[in-house]
């Protein structure tokens, strides 16, 4: 069985700062991962995804994450964020067979100026 | 680009009674999966549909049932309403381009069900 593991709940953050919303996976099979933002009262947007090939993934909104599978982890960044990113953020982790999501249980992104 | 539809977006029902819910996917895409969002909860897996078949099933209670229409729109049925019903319900579709399998969901703009 998949699952997904977002320790922090809420993360706050001054504007122009950097920021990184950590989240860990198990599985015991080849994993496709995946980051989608959710804004208040909106649906889900896809940041950015992890199929294969570099670790190093590079989304929408100047967000990227890094794969570690030896860590299990990936963690999202962004060099600088704006009032304008504070939402809900979730992890999500398919297995490619069924492409059914489990999504960890978000990080609330609360910028403030 | 044409991207996923709900409809409706939102609704309220009383207790017992029923609802449909309906999902346009984006053209071309032949699967569809729906999804629940309670408040403050993480979206949930309810199930999902292939060229017409259900695919997989996941936490979706008996009341509740769904397919995938010859057009690929989806509707998903929801009887006997209880309060604990009200969420988000999220449908997301994916396709296949070029013969690949496009692993990335595309979610629609959910509906939201209030159950009084």
């Amino acid at each position: 069985a998949q699952s997904v593991t977002q320790l922090d709940s809420q993360v706050p953050v001054f504007e122009e700062a950097p920021v990184e919303l950590r989240c860990n996976y198990s599985s015991s099979v080849s994993v496709y991962l995946f980051w989608y933002v959710q804004y208040p009262n909106q649906g889900l947007q896809l940041l950015l995804k992890y199929l294969s090939g570099s670790t190093l993934v590079k989304g929408i909104n100047g967000f990227e994450a890094e794969f570690n599978k030896s860590q299990t982890s990936f963690h999202l960044r962004k060099p600088s964020v704006h009032i304008s990113d504070t939402a809900e953020y979730f992890c999500a982790v398919s297995d490619g067979a069924t492409n059914k999501l489990i999504f960890g249980t978000g990080t609330l992104l609360a910028v403030q100026p | 680009a044409a991207g996923v539809i709900q409809s409706p977006r939102h609704l309220i029902k009383e207790k017992r009674e029923t609802a449909t819910l309906k999902c346009y996917p984006i053209p071309r895409h032949d699967t569809v999966y729906w999804y629940q969002q309670g408040p403050g909860q993480d979206p949930q897996f309810l199930i999902s549909f292939y060229e017409k078949m259900q695919s997989d099933k996941g936490s979706i209670p008996d009341r509740f049932s769904a397919q995938q229409f010859s057009d690929y729109h989806s509707e998903l049925n929801m009887s006997s309403l209880e309060l604990g019903d009200s969420a988000l319900y999220f449908c997301a579709s994916s396709g296949r381009l070029a013969g690949g399998i496009m692993y990335e969901q595309f979610f629609g703009p959910g509906t939201r069900l209030t159950v009084l």
